[in-house]
């Protein structure tokens, strides 16, 4: 099955900068890519998703890229703000008719250091 | 903006017995999935559920899990004989139509057994 690799676990970043959490996955049939934020006890929040058709994704200050060769797909956010603390989840699915299921990642939990 | 939503948040409940969970997908929405995330790790697909039917689950979905859709609305996890060891955030996510289909997720249920 599939198996989502993510790094780094934790990562501190000075208010402003950017922040990348990179993905590897294992099974090359994949072609879902989503990101998901889970900020302390609250559920999982979609914030960008790719598909294998396209390499690279924007959505104003985060951006998702994908490599289908190298089979890894990496987070980045910009001008980072206290706000975008939270732990973040990458994950893959692989898309049969009638189920998607989603393999998590481990999680990164970011800070966001004012 | 529709959500998903669960009952109950939290519930408490003593090894050996039974639980439901209860899930309100989002209406239009056709897949339905639920995942369960123990306390500091990430989350883990149990199984997926279209056209009344399970269409896939995993290793931890075991004989004593089932899952139904009484209504039209209403999505439910049934732990028959609970566990130490089931202890967790049960997450409920649905999706609409093609895949690959964005999930989204409800609010959890914690679920702490005795």
């Amino acid at each position: 099955g599939e198996n989502v690799e993510q790094h780094p676990s934790t990562l501190s970043v000075q208010e402003g900068d950017s922040a990348v959490i990179k993905c590897t996955y294992s099974d090359s049939a994949s072609n879902y890519f989503p990101w998901y934020k889970q900020e302390l006890g609250k559920r999982p929040q979609l914030i960008i998703d790719i598909r294998s058709n396209v390499g690279e994704k924007k959505d104003q200050r985060i951006a998702v890229t994908l490599n289908k060769t190298a089979k890894h797909f990496s987070l980045h956010i910009t001008e980072t703000q206290p706000e975008d603390s939270a732990v973040y989840f990458c994950a893959a699915s692989t898309s049969n008719f009638g189920n998607e299921k989603l393999t998590f990642g481990t999680g990164t939990r970011l800070t966001i250091i004012p | 903006e529709p959500e998903v939503t669960q009952t109950p948040s939290h519930q408490v409940t003593q090894m050996g017995q039974e639980v439901i969970l209860r899930c309100v997908p989002i209406s239009n929405h056709l897949y339905f999935y639920w995942y369960r995330q123990i306390l500091g790790q990430k989350v883990e697909f149990l199984v997926s559920f279209y056209n009344n039917e399970i269409s896939e689950k995993s290793e931890i979905f075991d004989d004593q899990f089932s899952v139904e859709r009484p209504d039209g609305s209403n999505f439910t996890l049934k732990i028959r004989s609970t566990k130490l060891e089931d202890s967790a955030m049960y997450f409920c996510a649905s999706s609409v139509t093609s895949p690959p289909g964005t999930q989204y997720f409800g609010p959890g249920t914690r679920l702490l057994v005795l």
